[in-house]
């Protein structure tokens, strides 16, 4: 089955700064990959995703990068806010199987 | 609302005890899963229903655990004799197979065994 791993566990940045996170996944079957945010106590909440036929996706201060080569992906927030200090999921999926989620980061956005 | 809806929010029961949590997905959408979570981990994947069909069951799941989706809408996932092991959050989400994939998660359910 897949595996995803998840890099840096926590993470903590200046407002404004640039925020990455990294993760690895296994199969090379997985052609769809999620990334969601986690407010304590609430679901995690979908935020961007990548399909494995591109490269590059972004949706405001949101991207998220794709390496299939490599079996990599990385989201990246740009022009960190305090309301980004959450919890944040990376997920990886072959087509027609189950989402398999990283370990998470928190990320902490310093006033 | 049109989003995942799960019931209870909250649940304290006593060791032994059996419970019973409720997912209502997305209307249209025919994938249903159920995900456990622990305190600073990321969900564990526990079952999943396409329609009425249960597709696959975690190895983590034990005998104790039950699902089911008898008409292809809603969810309940049963845990009889209930541990202290057990208390988690659980997450449900759903998903459309037809379209894009993406899967939306429900608020979950905080379970505390005592």
């Amino acid at each position: 089955g897949e595996n995803v791993e998840q890099h840096p566990s926590t993470l903590s940045v200046q407002e404004g700064d640039s925020a990455v996170i990294k993760c690895t996944y296994s199969d090379s079957a997985s052609n769809y990959f999620p990334w969601y945010k986690q407010e304590l106590g609430k679901g995690p909440q979908l935020i961007i995703d990548i399909r494995s036929n591109v490269g590059e996706k972004k949706d405001q201060r949101i991207a998220v990068t794709l390496n299939k080569t490599a079996k990599h992906f990385s989201l990246h927030i740009t022009e960190t806010q305090p309301e980004d200090s959450a919890v944040y999921f990376c997920a990886a999926i072959p087509k027609g199987e189950k989402l398999t989620f990283g370990t998470g980061t928190r990320l902490t956005i310093i006033p | 609302d049109t989003g995942v809806s799960q019931d209870p929010r909250h649940k304290i029961t006593k060791r032994g005890q059996n419970v019973t949590f409720r997912c209502d997905p997305i209307s249209e959408h025919n994938r249903l899963y159920w995900y456990r979570q622990t305190l600073g981990q990321g969900p564990e994947f526990l079952t999943y229903f396409q329609n009425e069909a249960q597709l696959e069951k975690s190895r983590l799941l034990s005998d104790r655990f039950s699902a089911e989706r008898p008409k292809g809408s809603f969810s309940t996932l049963e845990i009889q004799r209930t541990e202290q092991g057990d208390s988690a959050m659980y997450l449900c989400a759903s998903s459309w197979t037809g379209k894009n994939t993406e899967a939306f998660f429900g608020q979950g359910t905080r379970l505390t065994v005592v």
